[in-house]
């Protein structure tokens, strides 16, 4: 059978609605969170960031939620498009050095036109 | 706007044989990175340098070494090719070695290498 961590989790959602992406972290002294978006045949980029002393951050379009109590973070895109439709995946830091980042697995944001 | 260049989008190599992945940044950038990427997994760091001619072992070095002459280059080199290095190969740099919202990673566009 088919391992099911071999596929990436899916949301899709109509333009113009609002996603909600969500990821759960390891480590619960990590005190900075990125969120970034993978689109296809590309690296990865940059979307937004939170440190650990809030619990929300809001940039264009994007808000990131932090839950420390449940070590879980989520990315919520408002109106959605088509552009949107990409992998998005997480990462965690403690202590604040690059090279120790933890990345999540990502899931794949499918916009419906 | 930073530019992280790799040489190749795909490779495809045989078993045993000896591949170079080339990485340029154009940023003048301190630390530069390799990872791989493999579905369910996240990325996982391969080797890392901080500076010319150093580097360190990532989680997961074994199979692979790297090397930095010059600061806006960063090759990853597998020695002897193996099936299970077939993966997605991503590159990135950053300025200082510490995550902050001024000072981000940027990523290249990966290269996608099948070993056969």
């Amino acid at each position: 059978g088919e391992s099911v961590g071999l596929h990436l989790p899916t949301l899709s959602v109509q333009e113009g609605d609002n996603s909600i992406i969500n990821c759960a972290y390891s480590n619960s002294a990590s005190d900075y969170f990125i969120w970034y978006k993978q689109e296809s045949g590309k690296g990865p980029q940059f979307i937004i960031d939170i440190r650990s002393n809030m619990d929300k951050r809001q940039g264009q379009r994007v808000t990131v939620l932090l839950n420390k109590t449940v070590k879980h973070l989520s990315l919520q895109i408002a109106a959605t498009q088509p552009g949107d439709s990409a992998v998005y995946f997480c990462a965690e830091s403690y202590g604040g050095a690059t090279n120790k980042l933890i990345f999540g697995t990502g899931t794949l944001l499918a916009v419906q036109p | 706007d930073v530019k992280v260049t790799q040489s190749s989008r795909y490779l495809v190599k045989r078993t045993g044989e000896k591949v170079f992945l080339e990485c340029v940044q154009d940023m003048d950038h301190e630390n530069m990175f390799w990872y791989r990427q493999d579905p369910g997994l996240g990325l996982r760091l391969i080797y890392f340098s901080y500076d010319v001619k150093m580097k360190e072992k990532g989680d997961i070095p074994e199979g692979y070494s790297v090397s930095r002459e010059k600061k806006e280059r960063f090759s990853l080199i597998l020695e002897s090719a193996s099936t299970n290095q077939t993966s997605m190969y991503l590159c990135a740099s950053t300025l200082t070695g510490q995550v902050s919202p001024t000072d981000t990673q940027y990523f290249g566009p990966g290269t996608r290498l099948t070993v056969l």
